[in-house]
């Protein structure tokens, strides 16, 4: 099953507003997890990432949250603007007797309006 | 530019109809990996490869084949295309140290519609 989720598939805020964006995992020993930006006709760019022994990473407007207690992810966006239009996505490293895999959510939409 | 480069970026084919996607990444990655992006179902991993001649099934195998002769290459086959592989195809190269724990590039996708 999905072991990467998002709580909204969309989202829609006012320019200048601050957007929350959250992701749930299941694995507790997962170690990274990385954020990604789809734009339409494209293929997802990297955003930000964050690894296991952190809580907190901040980047350009962006800021990554990790709350391993219950395995909780979160991307805000400070002063969202209309080029943040988009299809944001979660995704987890989940290593196993297998070998390791990316493992990715089904995405959220951002609509940001002026 | 460090890029991951799909062609072609559009293809409307028939069914049966053996084709290739090719995939090429300029930045000396180890990794690299195909997925499917489908409304309601995101990304989904068809094959990776952690280096050349190494390749592992992913997620959705079925109806795929992947080559990894060079570093820089990594095409993806289907044999004989069914409308049930109409996708938008997705492939990401990244480098292999650390774990994996980097980020992934992601070429611009193809459309594939089989008829």
């Amino acid at each position: 099953g999905e072991s990467v989720g998002l709580h909204l598939p969309t989202l829609s805020v006012q320019e200048g507003d601050n957007s929350i964006i959250n992701c749930a995992y299941s694995n507790s020993a997962s170690d990274y997890f990385i954020w990604y930006k789809q734009e339409s006709g494209k293929g997802p760019q990297f955003i930000i990432d964050i690894r296991s022994n952190m809580d907190k990473r901040q980047g350009q407007r962006v800021t990554v949250l990790l709350n391993k207690t219950v395995k909780h992810l979160s991307l805000q966006i400070a002063a969202t603007q209309p080029g943040d239009s988009a299809v944001y996505f979660c995704a987890e490293i989940l290593r196993g007797q297998a070998g390791t895999a990316l493992i990715f959510g089904k995405g959220t939409t951002l609509s940001v309006s002026s | 530019e460090a890029q991951v480069t799909q062609n072609p970026r559009y293809l409307i084919t028939v069914t049966g109809k053996k084709l290739t996607v090719t995939c090429s990444q300029n930045m000396n990655h180890e990794y690299m990996s195909w997925y499917r992006q489908d409304p309601g179902l995101g990304l989904r991993q068809i094959y990776y490869s952690m280096n050349v001649e190494v390749t592992d099934k992913g997620d959705v195998p079925e109806g795929y084949k992947v080559s990894r002769k060079e570093k820089r290459n990594f095409p993806l086959i289907l044999e004989s295309p069914s409308p049930n592989q109409t996708s938008l195809y997705f492939c990401a190269s990244q480098t292999s140290g650390q774990g994996l724990s980097q980020p992934q590039h992601f070429g611009d996708g193809t459309r594939l519609s089989i008829l």
